[in-house]
């Protein structure tokens, strides 16, 4: 397994503000991905990369963007927050081993007011 | 596309009764199946997983078989405790680095 950090774990803030959520790891993983979680709990990929400079949008649109500067983190930032972005977000890095399995960080519950 | 069904929840057992939560799945090729758990305000966490066709996979008393004729892979525990109580999310990868395909997680709740 890899140790995965994202902050805030909580946030909370008013619409039109810019965000960003931080997700970290120290394994040096290649692939990293952010999936959105609804109040429904479904889960959703949104991004992922599978190494420095590589960015992909997932299967749900999403008015959010990513950068992957540097193999360790993997930001998400919202230009201008607004309420239907309120969800719980996590991050996740992917193995390079034939079960393409993925372990998830503690996630970021954003509100937005 | 690749998809996943499992049963709806909430799911409410008694203690040491027996678990199944049925995961249903459509995909292309031949997918890597998982379970995962998630506790109350944390991230999701890998149960157990399984790779090829009759493979089983274990864990803290959970087990998957994955089923290729029946593209099933049914999550079992023969006797729950309280502390099973979370949401339980059957997944699939598919060949290449884009992400895991989810079911919509089933709550469970166990009563003392």
């Amino acid at each position: 397994e890899a140790d995965i950090y994202q902050t805030p774990r909580y946030l909370v803030i008013g619409t039109g503000k810019k965000i960003t959520l931080e997700c970290s790891q120290t394994m040096g993983h290649d692939k990293m991905y952010w999936y959105q979680q609804d109040p429904g709990m479904e889960l959703h990929l949104i991004h992922y990369s599978y190494g420095v400079n590589s960015t992909e949008k997932g299967d749900l649109s999403s008015e959010s963007t990513v950068s992957r500067i540097r193999t360790e983190h993997f930001p998400l930032t919202l230009e201008s927050a607004r309420p239907s972005h309120t969800s719980q977000y996590l991050c996740a890095i992917g193995t390079s081993g034939r079960y393409n399995e993925q372990f998830f960080g503690p996630g970021t519950r954003l509100t937005v007011l | 596309g690749d998809s996943v069904t499992q049963m709806e929840g909430p799911v409410t057992l008694s203690e040491e009764a027996f678990l199944t939560i049925n995961c249903t799945y459509t995909a292309t090729g031949y997918p890597s199946l998982f379970w995962y758990v998630q506790y109350p305000g944390e991230g999701l966490q890998l149960l157990l997983k399984a790779t090829k066709a009759d493979d089983k996979g274990s864990n803290k008393g959970f087990e998957a078989t994955y089923r290729k004729e029946t593209t099933s892979f049914h999550l079992e525990k023969g006797s729950v405790q309280v502390s099973d109580s979370a949401v339980y999310f059957c997944a699939l990868a598919g060949g290449g680095a884009d992400g895991l395909t989810f079911g919509k997680g089933t709550h469970l709740i166990i009563q003392p």
